[in-house]
C-alpha cells in the first residue's frame, strides 16, 4: 500500500539559512507524483513543488527544490534563503496510476507533516 | 480569478446531527476532492467527484457523503454526527482528471467542532 513517511514532526531553522525537509515513501507503482504542500495557519493548504517519478532533473520553483532519489524511495524538499514567512506545516503526498476507478486519480496520500519555524 | 471557496468557514454541531458542508471550485474545474484533517489521523482523502460522478472514495463509513452539480459545486454531507468528526475539512479542486501532474488548488476548509 502506498505510503508517506515524514520523521520530523517539527523543525527550526536560522532566518537566510536553507533547511531539508525530509519524505520518504513506498509504493509498487513505477508512474507517481510527489507534491510538497505548505500549510500557514490559515488551515489552506497552498502547493509548492512537483517531481514525477520518471523526471530525470530534481524539480526546482524559485527558493524550493526537491531532492529526488528514486531508488532510497526518498523526496527531500529544500528550501533555501528562509524567510519568517515560511514559518508552517510542510505535508509530502504522493498521487499514483492506479488500477481502481479505472486509471489515475487526483487522491493524494499525505505524510503526517513538519512544522517549520524560522528564527529571526 | 476566484480560488477555491468552502462555506461555512467555522460550524459547531451536537452529536447526533446532520451537517452539509459546500465546495465552489476554481471556475472552469471540474475535478473536486475532499479531505478530512485531524491532529490524530491527519489528512485523510474522503472522496472526489468529477463531472457529477463520483470517481474515488475513501475509508469512511457510509455516513459521509457527496455530490457534484452541474456546476462542479460539490457539497459533502455527514449523517448522525460523532465528537470524532470535528476536523477541517478541505475541498480541492483540479483542471483535470487522471493527469499525474494535475495541481490541486485548496480552500481555505470547513472547521466543524462537534460537541
Amino acid at each position: 500500500a502506498q505510503k508517506i513517511t515524514q520523521t520530523q514532526p517539527g523543525m527550526f531553522v536560522q532566518e537566510k539559512e536553507a533547511v531539508t525537509l525530509d519524505c520518504t515513501y513506498d509504493t509498487s507503482d513505477q508512474s507517481y507524483g510527489l507534491f510538497w504542500y505548505k500549510q500557514p495557519s490559515s488551515g489552506e493548504m497552498i502547493f509548492l513543488i512537483y517531481q514525477g517519478s520518471y523526471d530525470e532533473q530534481n524539480a526546482t520553483e524559485g527558493r524550493y527544490s526537491l531532492n529526488f532519489q528514486k531508488a532510497r524511495k526518498s523526496a527531500n524538499l529544500v528550501i533555501s534563503a528562509s524567510q519568517l514567512g515560511d514559518s508552517a506545516m510542510y505535508f509530502c503526498a504522493m498521487r499514483e496510476a492506479g488500477e481502481d476507478y479505472g486509471g489515475a486519480t487526483n487522491k493524494l496520500i499525505f505524510g503526517t507533516g513538519t512544522l517549520l519555524a524560522v528564527q529571526p | 480569478k476566484a480560488g477555491v471557496t468552502q462555506t461555512p468557514r467555522y460550524l459547531i454541531k451536537t452529536r447526533g446531527q446532520q451537517v452539509t458542508l459546500s465546495c465552489s471550485p476554481i471556475s472552469g474545474h471540474r475535478s473536486v476532492s475532499w479531505y478530512q484533517q485531524t491532529p490524530g489521523q491527519g489528512l485523510q482523502f474522503l472522496f472526489e467527484y468529477f463531472s457529477e460522478t463520483q470517481r474515488n472514495k475513501g475509508n469512511f463509513p457510509g455516513r459521509f457523503s457527496g455530490r457534484q452539480f452541474s456546476n462542479s459545486r460539490s457539497e459533502m454531507n455527514v449523517s448522525t454526527l460523532e465528537l470524532g468528526d470535528s476536523a477541517l475539512y478541505l475541498c480541492a479542486s483540479s483542471s483535470t482528471f487522471r493527469i499525474m501532474n494535475t495541481e490541486a488548488f485548496f480552500g481555505q476548509g470547513t472547521r466543524l467542532t462537534v460537541v
